[in-house]
């Protein structure tokens, strides 16, 4: 199985601030990364597929990057309803797998 | 969008059986593969089942193999997980979730509401 080390496991920030969570993966995925954003008690929402690829209504404020095992999140300017928690998702091969998230507190 | 909108979940005794139902609200869903992925506060978030567009061979976590069993209805635009032999640590919140491709690999980008199921004596 590929395990996915992501961090941090927490980040405190303010409004505006520019943030990265960094994932790590075991083995080359070929860029087949999600990133996902999910409020408490509220299902995963897909904001970035492929690595770097923004899906469509999501903001321009969050990008993604990377390649082989290495990849990144980053979201510019912080906005309150941001302050949630994020995680990422590979699919190169099964079992998919996911990092164990990023909660990100506003300071 | 497709909406998915899980149903089934439960307290369940260890040993005991449970089917979860996913319902999708648009008929694009057929066309897609689909998973199960459940979520723990422990565990984090570890998928458990896919299934193929056109497949009636689901593909498994090894957690799960040979308890679990994943199928499909396109007819009727839903996607089932037959749970049996449950244990305490089985205990999750289950997500239904739609797959960005017709093919059990791809990556999952639309997720239901989740059901919770509870395994306890």
């Amino acid at each position: 199985d590929i395990q996915m080390t992501q961090s941090p496991s927490s980040l405190s920030a303010s409004v505006g601030d520019r943030v990265t969570i960094t994932c790590q993966a075991s083995r080359d995925i070929s860029g087949y990364l999600n990133w996902y954003q999910q409020t408490p008690g509220r299902a995963p929402k897909l904001l970035i597929y492929d690595t770097l690829s923004l899906r469509r209504g999501v903001p321009s404020r969050f990008t993604g990057s990377g390649n082989g095992t290495d990849f990144s999140f980053t979201i510019s300017s912080l906005q309150p309803e941001d302050f949630v928690t994020y995680f990422c998702q590979q699919y190169e091969s099964l079992p998919i797998t996911f990092g164990r998230g990023t909660r990100l507190d506003m300071k | 969008e497709v909406d998915l909108v899980e149903s089934g979940g439960g307290v369940v005794l260890p040993g005991g059986s449970l089917r979860l139902s996913c319902a999708a609200s648009e008929l694009n869903y057929d066309y897609f593969a689909m998973h199960w992925v459940r979520q723990t506060p422990g565990q984090g978030l570890e998928w458990v089942a896919g299934m193929g567009w056109n497949s009636d061979k689901g593909e498994y976590a090894d957690s799960v193999k040979g308890r679990f069993t994943i199928s499909r209805d396109n007819a009727k635009h839903s996607v089932y997980l037959q749970m049996s032999s449950l244990r305490p640590e089985d205990t999750a919140i289950y997500y239904c979730a739609k797959a960005m491709d017709n093919y059990v690999g791809s990556g999952v980008d639309v997720w239901g509401q989740g059901t919770t199921v509870t395994v306890s004596s």
